[in-house]
């Protein structure tokens, strides 16, 4: 079946930065795009961008342009996502998931599923 | 940005009534919504996709219905198993957002 495998839990100084890693299964790694989400302790889900695993193209969301960097290895079927000069604020919870879709009387949809069981970075002094 | 808006924040009901959760979407979107349950310490994880679409192995109970800005996830007979936070999601334009969340407790 479809599987996301993240990296384990980070603890980072402020400034500093965390790479997380998402290693795919059960299926073939370029078919679908990588997005990342984010949820700090309590709150919502905020989505940060998305990768083609084919291509390698990339594209934020305005709040993590300059700080995000999403790559992959396709040798080994992983994502990564890169986030620096991190911040206490950006103490969350971060998820892999991919981006399926169908097409519907014409029309395309897209959804995130499955996700990966998350990662949680702390930054703190 | 397109903003979603759900509504209640929170609800608390007994086993098998039925609930409904609101989503707003602050522009019309055809039925670009998708919804998802997330349980604490846990993924989200997709109940519906497309405004009505049933995700595989996902139980019947749960439904959506909804298109251009108001959407409405439906739980027809509330589980205990079903206790989670909702939400509701827009993939019509870039960047994708998600709604605030709707906390459903079993009393």
């Amino acid at each position: 079946q479809v599987q996301l495998v993240q990296s384990g839990a980070e603890v980072k100084k402020p400034g500093a930065s965390v790479k997380v890693s998402c290693k795919a299964s059960g299926y073939m790694f370029t078919t679908y795009e990588i997005n990342w989400v984010r949820q700090a302790t309590g709150q919502g889900l905020e989505w940060m961008g998305w990768m083609n695993p084919n291509s390698g193209n990339t594209g934020y969301a305005q709040e993590f342009q300059g700080r995000v960097t999403m790559t992959r290895d396709t040798s080994i079927s992983t994502a990564y996502m890169e986030l620096s000069s991190l911040r206490p604020e950006d103490t969350a919870v971060y998820y892999c998931t991919t981006r399926s879709h169908t097409t519907i009387s014409g029309v395309v949809y897209n959804w995130f599923d499955p996700w990966g069981q998350g990662t949680l970075v702390a930054v703190s002094s | 940005d397109v903003q979603m808006t759900q509504s209640p924040s929170s609800l608390s009901a007994s086993v098998g009534d039925r609930v409904s959760i609101s989503c707003r979407a602050s522009q019309s979107m055809s039925k670009y919504v998708n919804w998802f349950q997330q349980k604490p310490g846990k993924a989200p994880k997709l109940l519906i996709y497309a405004a009505s679409s049933l995700s595989s192995g996902v139980p019947s109970r749960f439904s959506g219905s909804g298109s251009g800005t108001d959407f409405t996830l439906t739980i027809s007979s509330l589980q205990p198993e079903d206790s989670a936070t909702y939400y509701c999601q827009q993939s019509y334009s870039s960047p994708l957002t998600f709604g605030g969340g709707t906390k459903v407790e079993i009393k």
